[in-house]
């Protein structure tokens, strides 16, 4: 059964520093993976999706990694501002059946003005 | 990618009444999804809605607590039915094209707090 953590659970930094949130995933048969963002009491928005032949997808100050057999991947904000806080979220889709999607439990970042 | 708008937005119920969710699309989609955040948690899949047949729930959900509509290619509804305040949470519709290919769209969400 597909697991999906991410870490850390929340994260504080001050704007303009760059940072890392981290996405693991216990089944490597995975179709795509996809990060998302949430506002508080909000929907989803999608941020990058990343095919499973792919390594990286990049988006302004936002670059998604994929290592399919290690079962992670990473999101790197550059230059943060208060407007990136919200929780993160990455959802992997399976390589067997589409129409199921297992998110992670999110991180929840603050930046500091 | 589909731009999906969902109504309503927020709403507060009382115990022992229901609450229809409404998901239209500006694309014919095949698939609908329905999924459930409880508070401080990520998201549960309640059920697929496909067009022209019977929703298929996860383990856990039941056609009787959460009917789902599928009229057409571009509308579902959601029904919380005989609520409770464990049915607290936000209430999401997702769609994808070509079965995931190009990922998932998601609604704005639906708040629903339940007194």
């Amino acid at each position: 059964k597909q697991e999906v953590t991410q870490i850390p659970a929340a994260l504080s930094v001050p704007e303009g520093e760059n940072l890392v949130l981290n996405c693991s995933f216990t089944d490597s048969a995975i179709y795509n993976l996809q990060w998302f963002r949430q506002d508080p009491g909000k929907g989803l928005t999608s941020l990058l999706l990343i095919q499973s032949s792919q390594r990286e997808q990049t988006s302004g100050r936002l670059n998604a990694s994929l290592d399919k057999s290690s079962g992670r991947s990473t999101l790197y904000i550059a230059a943060s501002q208060p407007g990136d806080s919200a929780t993160y979220l990455c959802a992997v889709t399976a390589e067997t059946s589409y129409d199921k999607v297992i998110f992670g439990p999110g991180t929840s970042l603050s930046v500091i003005p | 990618s589909a731009v999906i708008s969902q109504k309503p937005s927020r709403d507060i119920c009382q115990r022992g009444t229901s609450l229809t969710i409404q998901c239209q699309v500006d694309s014919q989609v095949t698939m609908m999804f329905w999924y459930r955040q409880q508070p401080g948690q990520s998201l549960t899949l309640i059920a697929t809605a496909n067009q022209g047949s019977e929703a298929t729930y996860e383990s856990g959900f039941v056609i009787d607590k959460f009917p789902i509509s599928r009229p057409n290619l571009t509308f579902s509804t959601l029904t919380v039915s005989n609520m409770s305040p464990e049915d607290s949470s936000i209430y999401l519709c997702s769609v994808s094209s070509l079965r995931g290919v190009h990922g998932y769209t998601f609604g704005s969400g639906t708040r629903l707090t339940v007194v």
